[in-house]
């Protein structure tokens, strides 16, 4: 399976952009990159996703390098809310199961 | 919106008793994922259901058992506790065994002792 390499923490200030990157070198063509993120004593969350082309949704943005090597999550304005451990994780083919990695903890501070 | 339930919230077994976790998906999500995450560990997917039939197996122990009902909700029955087994349980669900988006429940806490 392909692996993915994250910073271990990451400090943000609150009300400015966050970019969390993401390396993937070992992608495959039909690998998809997910994000999720999981807060203080909760389940993980769903963040955004994609296969080639650059994402947007309400929470996030995903922007994927054009050699699908990397990607960067970006959070356009970080809350203090947003402190959480994001996770970067490729599933392939009709897998669906999720395989976490270690993740980045991100510190929003005030 | 209706999230996924997950039933009991928190759960303390002895060593070598049995315990059974149950998962009530999202009104209309028909698949569903179980993921067991260790004190200070990442979450590892045991096991998944599409439509009442088991869809794909993770690192699930031979003790652990599961299955997924008419109504799609789920149970994960656990045999022969172990302290090793101590963590939290997360059922998360999705629409479609093709979704990408999973979305999580709270969590049951095991605590063996």
């Amino acid at each position: 399976d392909a692996k993915t390499t994250q910073p271990n923490s990451m400090e943000s200030n609150e009300e400015e952009p966050v970019h969390l990157p993401c390396n993937h070198s070992t992608i495959s063509g039909t690998d998809y990159i997910h994000w999720y993120r999981q807060l203080p004593s909760q389940g993980p969350e769903y963040v955004i996703h994609g296969l080639t082309s650059n994402v947007n949704n309400r929470m996030a943005s995903l922007a994927i390098a054009e050699d699908r090597k990397s990607s960067t999550l970006i959070l356009h304005r970080a809350t203090l809310r947003d402190a959480a451990v994001y996770y970067c994780i490729l599933s392939s083919g009709s897998a669906r199961q999720l395989t976490f990695g270690s993740g980045t903890q991100l510190t929003v501070l005030p | 919106a209706a999230g996924v339930i997950q039933s009991p919230r928190h759960l303390i077994k002895e060593k070598r008793e049995t315990a059974t976790l149950k998962c009530y998906p999202i009104p209309r999500h028909d698949t569903v994922y179980w993921y067991q995450q260790g004190p200070g560990q990442d979450p590892q997917f045991l096991i998944s259901f599409y439509e009442k039939m088991q869809s794909d197996k993770g690192s699930i122990p031979d003790r652990f058992s599961a299955q997924q009902f008419s109504d799609y909700h789920s149970e994960l029955n656990m045999s022969s506790l172990e302290l090793g087994d101590s963590a939290l349980y997360f059922c998360a669900s999705s629409l479609g065994s093709l979704s990408y988006e999973q979305y999580f429940g709270p969590g049951t806490r095991l605590t063996v002792t």
